[in-house]
């Protein structure tokens, strides 16, 4: 089956610092990648869909200068949080798909601390 | 709106059958998916109904009333494991609209 990866699982950081999130996708080309935030007993919220080569688009209420979003070749997909304050602690989540409305395939998630 | 709600938890005991119950609504449909997730973990799919009707994989189906604008998730013969989160998510043009989430508690 489709796999996606994450890197890191966990990360800690201190305020006003900058994390980059990786997402590639192993086994597959993903034209299109999600990036969805999780809250603690809450539902999955997308953040922002990229397609390879051009801009991401951007959920209403996310601020994409606050969420610098990559998908720079058909594997990979990074997601910086810039000047992460408390508040942007949670678990991001990355999903890939070969096509915009084929089946999305998801990452393991990443766990950010921001202290 | 756009919007799915389903139950925020349900209990239920080894062995027995539990539906989970997921109603939408939205402009545009485009089918109704499952996912299970553990704590910690990444979503895991589950089930797919793209038409009405009852799809079938193992001890999990799902079944769809576009008309109705429901779904279920049914879990047979539950085990321990199955405790987890199930969301239903719908797709909107190639997005996934997740619910709130029902989390299911096992007991032996």
């Amino acid at each position: 089956g489709a796999v996606v990866s994450q890197h890191p699982s966990r990360v800690i950081c201190k305020s006003g610092t900058s994390v980059k999130i990786e997402c590639r996708s192993l086994d597959f080309q993903a034209t299109t990648m999600f990036w969805y935030r999780q809250f603690p007993k809450q539902s999955l919220m997308l953040m922002a869909t990229s397609n390879e080569g051009s801009k991401a688009t951007y959920e209403q209420g996310v601020e994409k200068d606050k969420f610098l979003i990559n998908h720079a070749s058909l594997t990979l997909s990074t997601l910086t949080v810039t000047s992460a304050h408390p508040e942007d602690s949670s678990f991001y989540i990355c999903s890939a798909a070969d096509t915009a409305d084929n089946e999305q395939f998801f990452g393991p998630g990443t766990r950010l601390t921001v202290l | 709106g756009q919007s799915l709600e389903q139950p925020s938890e349900v209990t239920a005991v080894e062995g027995a059958i539990v539906q989970i119950n997921c109603t939408y609504q939205t402009s545009g449909f485009y089918g109704l998916s499952w996912y299970q997730q553990h704590d910690g973990g990444a979503p895991t799919f589950l089930s797919y109904n793209g038409l009405d009707g009852l799809e079938e994989t193992g001890r999990f189906s799902s079944f769809l009333s576009r008309s109705d604008s429901y779904g279920y998730l049914l879990l047979q013969e539950l085990q321990m494991k199955d405790s987890a989160s199930y969301f239903c998510a719908y797709n909107q043009g190639g997005k996934l609209i997740f619910g709130q989430g029902t989390e299911l508690s096992v007991k032996p």
